[in-house]
Order: C-alpha cells, then structure tokens, then sequence
C-alpha cells in the first residue's frame, strides 16, 4: 500500500501545454505540500495545504495552481508550460501542520521539450 | 542566498570508512534541523534536532546539532554500499521546511 503516490511517475509535453499531476495520501495526513527539485537536485516547497486550505504559496509563477478537493487529495495544475518547468515534482504529507516528518511521493520527472 | 549550506556537495569513499556530512543554518525562526536521505526517489526521514543539543542515533548513523556554530554533522560509520544516497539537511523555519542542496555521498565496494 502506497503511502504517497503521485500520477503520472512521467510527462514529456511540449512548451505551451497545459498539464495536471495529482497526488493522493491515504495516511489520514492534514498537511499536504509541493515540492519542485532541479536539476541541481535543490528541493524547493512550492505550496502547502492543511485541511485543503492554502497555507504555504511560495513565490512561483501564476501558471502553477494547486487544488486540495479534500484533505487526502493535492493536485497541480500547470498551464502554458516552458522549458525552465522540468524538473522532478514531489507530493509530500504530514500528520499535521508543523510537524516536520514528511512523506514524499515518489516523484514525478517532467519534461518540457 | 541559500539559508541552508551543506558540505560538501559530493563525496566517494570506500565501503567500511566514516564520512562526516555537515550543514550550517540559519537562527531567524528556527525551529529545527532535520535531515533526509534520498535514494533513486523519495526521501525519507532520518533525524529531527532540536537547540538541546541531544544526539539522536539509529543504528551506524548519528546526528548532532551545535547551536553555538549554527551548524549540525551527520556521521555514519562502516558505511555500506547501500548507504550511497543524497543525504539533505532542511530548517523548519516558522511553517516551513527549507531544504539545502544536499551531499551526494558515493560507497564504492
């Protein structure tokens, strides 16, 4: 049983496309997150939700938008994507907020060609 | 500017050695040091320090945090070939977890 899994594990699109990546935990976490890692393998947060609330909305483009329909979903959406969007894209849930134990995903290796 | 500085960026030892990983941090907002190893995929949690300095240890692998440097190593001893990975250090800071770089370490057998 998969704790995080994210679909799909990989996306080669063309610039422009819109694509989606979803995330589901069936840990009964409150706390879900995005997480981007480069080539350069450097994690950054990119969003976090508690109890489908935005809570953590870092400083990325409008074209990304997260959407929590309940607690145990996180998905995102990405439209008009460029070249600089590859990277490896990482769910990752906590028991709660602040708590510092996270559950990643596997991971999902975007390609934008 | 990076808040979380690991060195060093990568590393190659041979099965058996001790290696020493080490990352500073910053003290605005800190709550805690954590570290996280990552194999082909996901990380995965190892160690939550906190200012008390108290070492945490599982098994061939141990942490410490000296609040003084602003600074915790990670230690793992006979290392294994199993051991490569890349070993992150993040910060919590207020809600969130800030991630450096990461140590590429390599076991060679």
């Amino acid at each position: 049983d998969t704790a995080v899994s994210q679909t799909p594990k990989y996306l080669v699109t063309q610039m422009g496309n819109d694509k989606s990546i979803k995330c589901e935990q069936n840990l009964g976490h409150d706390t879900m997150y995005w997480y981007k890692q480069d080539s350069k393998k450097f994690l950054k947060i990119m969003f976090s939700y508690n109890n489908k609330e935005l809570i953590i909305n870092e400083t990325v483009p409008n074209r990304f938008s997260p959407k929590s329909p309940d607690k145990a979903h996180l998905n995102l959406h990405i439209n008009s994507l460029e070249l600089g969007d590859s990277a490896v894209y990482f769910c990752a849930s906590s028991l709660f907020k602040g708590y510092v134990k996270l559950f990643f995903g596997s991971g999902t290796q975007l390609s934008v060609l | 500017e990076d808040k979380v500085v690991q060195s060093p960026l990568s590393l190659v030892v041979h099965e058996g050695d001790t290696v020493t990983l080490n990352c500073s941090y910053e003290v605005t907002n800190f709550r805690s040091l954590l570290w996280y190893k990552q194999e082909k995929k996901a990380p995965t949690f190892l160690f939550m320090l906190t200012s008390s300095g108290i070492e945490k240890k599982s098994g061939r692998l141990s942490s410490i945090l000296d609040k003084k440097e602003l600074s915790s190593i990670l230690n793992i001893t006979a290392t294994q070939t199993g051991d490569s990975a890349i070993y992150l250090c993040a910060e919590e800071v207020g809600d969130k977890i800030i991630f450096g770089k990461g140590t590429r370490l390599h076991i060679l057998p």
